[in-house]
């Protein structure tokens, strides 16, 4: 069945570091993907996402390119900000399949991220 | 409100009780998902409804678990004699057609079971 993994946190950085959170997926068919924050205390919001193979996903600094040839869909930001500590969960949906689970997003664990002052 | 809504915040029960939670979804969202997050586990898909379709059940872990929703308004995820393993914060998005992947999610309710 579908299925995302993705890299187990918490992750901590200082401000203004690299980031990387991997993330690989299994599918039948062509999924969309889509990567999911939720900062502390609020409920998880959108927060990039992409629907074939090649397209970049991007917003509030944050990147991540589908690649079909390696199953992956790694979330990047090349300067973090204190303001990005939150929980980022990378998921899936198939855009195939509306029948049964029509609609049914597929998450991973989640990646906590810290970013130090 | 302008987002999903979801009550209580926090429920904690004794084992064997039944509890009963509720989500008020973004108005004119016609598509309404329940989840539950496990402490250190992704979120678990539990039942989907979309507008007056039948929902799809596929992800109650247990007949325990049962989930109603009036035309496009609220839902109540009811969840009969709790058990222990049923302590998760329980999750519930709207979306505004089953086509539509961005999913609005509430905070959620964290659930005890002592």
């Amino acid at each position: 069945g579908n299925s995302v993994t993705q890299m187990e946190g918490p992750v901590t950085l200082s401000e203004e570091a690299f980031l990387t959170i991997n993330c690989t997926y299994t599918a039948t068919g062509y999924p969309s993907l889509f990567w999911y924050v939720q900062y502390p205390g609020e409920g998880l919001q959108l927060l990039l996402k992409a629907t074939k193979a090649d397209d970049k996903g991007s917003n509030k600094g944050f990147e991540a390119t589908y690649r079909k040839e390696t199953t992956s869909f790694h979330l990047e930001k090349g300067s973090v900000q204190v303001s990005d500590s939150a929980v980022y969960f990378c998921a899936l949906s198939d855009g195939m399949n509306y029948g049964g689970s029509q609609g049914n997003l597929i998450f991973g664990k989640g990646t906590k991220l810290s970013v130090k002052p | 409100g302008a987002g999903v809504s979801q009550s209580p915040s926090n429920k904690v029960t004794e084992k064997g009780k039944d509890v009963e939670l509720r989500c008020d979804p973004i108005s004119g969202h016609t598509a309404l998902y329940w989840y539950r997050q496990r402490l250190g586990q992704g979120l678990e898909f539990l039942i989907y409804f979309q507008g007056n379709s039948a929902p799809d059940k596929s992800g109650l872990p247990s007949d325990r678990f049962s989930a109603e929703r009036t035309g496009e308004s609220v839902s109540t995820l009811t969840i009969q004699r709790t058990q222990q393993e049923d302590s998760a914060v329980y999750l519930c998005a709207s979306s505004l057609s089953r086509d539509n992947e961005k999913l609005f999610f509430g905070s959620g309710t964290q659930l005890s079971v002592l």
